[in-house]
């Protein structure tokens, strides 16, 4: 099956420490994605990749980091820095397609830091 | 029933009835639109697209309206059913950025 896997779905942290989400895609797509979704707000953009080993801050990077090494993968690193990481995350993609321009999800991971 | 605007309003209907699902965008520019569903806990899933240079769309049991005069996109499911229950956002895409609405929770009531 084809598909965006995120993992774990649910993530529990201690304030002050890193943590990393996993997003994997095998849709051979080239643009890769991360959003924060908060109760009662749309989906914000974080981080996004285009292509490997490449990528572009999005409207709320600060506090987040991206790696893009290989297509399938595009981890998102919640760092200390970010002051309000407990939220809904998700990764998507989207293939180059010139018919459309939909955007894949992943289902999601639930980070709670206390 | 109808719902209107980028917060989330709940939309409650009796299963059978017609859903009518409002979605104000924000930009004159924007020439593809997407409406996604999105159950608890879940990614989102894409229903239906539709291009700027379109005013109707139909999928299955699903018609998106597109009003540029207005910056107004709706969603229209027929014959609702329990498992419609879900928030449904908008989605605007305008040169190679795309903004999503908050979404609007619909609850069906059998």
């Amino acid at each position: 099956d084809g598909g965006i896997t995120q993992s774990p779905k649910y993530l529990f942290r201690k304030e002050g420490q890193n943590v990393t989400l996993s997003c994997e895609q095998n849709l051979n797509h080239d643009a890769m994605y991360w959003y924060r979704q908060d109760p009662g707000q749309g989906l914000r953009l974080i981080y996004y990749s285009q292509i490997v080993n490449d990528f572009q801050k999005g409207d709320i990077a600060e506090g987040y980091s991206v790696s893009r090494e290989k297509k399938e993968s595009f981890p998102l690193t919640v760092t200390s820095a970010q002051k309000n990481p407990t939220a809904f995350y998700l990764c998507a993609s989207r293939g180059a397609s010139g018919n459309s321009y939909e955007q894949y999800f992943g289902p999601g991971t639930r980070l709670t830091v206390t | 029933g109808e719902s209107v605007g980028l917060h989330l309003p709940t939309l409650s209907v009796q299963e059978g009835d017609n859903s009518i699902i409002n979605c104000a965008y924000s930009n004159s520019a924007s020439d593809y639109f997407i409406w996604y569903k999105q159950e608890s806990g879940k990614g989102p899933q894409f229903i239906i697209d539709i291009r700027s240079n379109m005013d109707k769309r139909q999928g299955q049991r699903v018609t998106v309206l597109l009003n540029k005069t207005v910056k107004h996109l709706s969603l229209q499911i027929a014959a609702t059913q329990p498992g419609d229950s879900a928030v449904y956002f908008c989605a605007e895409y305008n040169n190679n950025d795309m903004r999503f609405g908050a979404g609007t929770r619909l609850t069906v009531k059998p």
